[in-house]
């Protein structure tokens, strides 16, 4: 079946480093590739998506392409603030089925 | 709209009562999902519905776990009897699933956290 597998975490940077997040994934067919974000209390927002191969998704400094020879979604971010400190889910959805799986999630924290 | 509205927030239990949790989704949309979160195993799919049918329960962990969705504006998870292994926080999610893929994101309630003692 079709699975996610994130970096493992904790990611602990400092202020303005760069990050990248290595997101893999299986899957059958043709799937939409995204990145949540879970802030602390809060439910899962969407990040940015990509729904095809080579397409690249942006949102607040984040980017991310979908490589399909790769079958990679890496999260990047040139320069993080403190306020980026979350949790970031990697997820695939099905386009066969509608099912969306997610990755196990991965801790940033980010120094002053 | 207001968004996945899910109920209640939190909900304390004893070992052995019946829990049930509410989802409302977002209007139109025609997949729901329940999920729950914990620190040990991440964020698992328990089932998912289309037009609110379920599609697959192979995440339910057990038979103590039903899930039921009786018209497109309602679901419900519920766990009978509840154990302390089952605290977690559930999520709801909803979306639809557009022409072309496009409109594939899905909208994710404030949860519900559990624990059960």
């Amino acid at each position: 079946g079709n699975s996610v597998t994130q970096m493992e975490g904790p990611v602990t940077l400092s202020e303005e480093a760069f990050l990248t997040i290595n997101c893999t994934y299986t899957a059958t067919g043709y799937p939409s590739l995204f990145w949540y974000v879970q802030y602390p209390g809060e439910g899962l927002q969407l990040l940015l998506k990509a729904t095809k191969a080579d397409d690249k998704g942006s949102n607040k400094g984040f980017e991310a392409t979908y490589r399909k020879e790769t079958t990679s979604f890496h999260l990047e971010k040139g320069s993080v603030q403190v306020s980026d400190s979350a949790v970031y889910f990697c997820a695939l959805r099905s386009s066969n089925t509608g099912k969306l799986i997610f990755g196990q999630g991965t801790t940033l924290q980010v120094k002053p | 709209d207001a968004g996945v509205i899910q109920s209640p927030r939190h909900e304390v239990t004893e070992m052995g009562q019946e829990v049930t949790l509410r989802c409302k989704p977002i209007s139109g949309h025609d997949y729901l999902f329940w999920y729950r979160q914990t620190m040990m195993r991440g964020l698992e799919l328990l089932i998912y519905f289309n037009n609110n049918v379920p599609i697959d329960d192979s995440g339910m962990p057990e038979d103590r776990f039903s899930a039921k969705m009786p018209n497109a504006s309602f679901s419900t998870l519920k766990i009978q009897p509840s154990e302390p292994r089952d605290s977690a926080v559930y999520f709801c999610a909803s979306s639809s699933l557009g022409q072309g893929a496009t409109d594939t994101e899905a909208f994710f309630g404030q949860g519900t956290r559990l624990t059960v003692v």
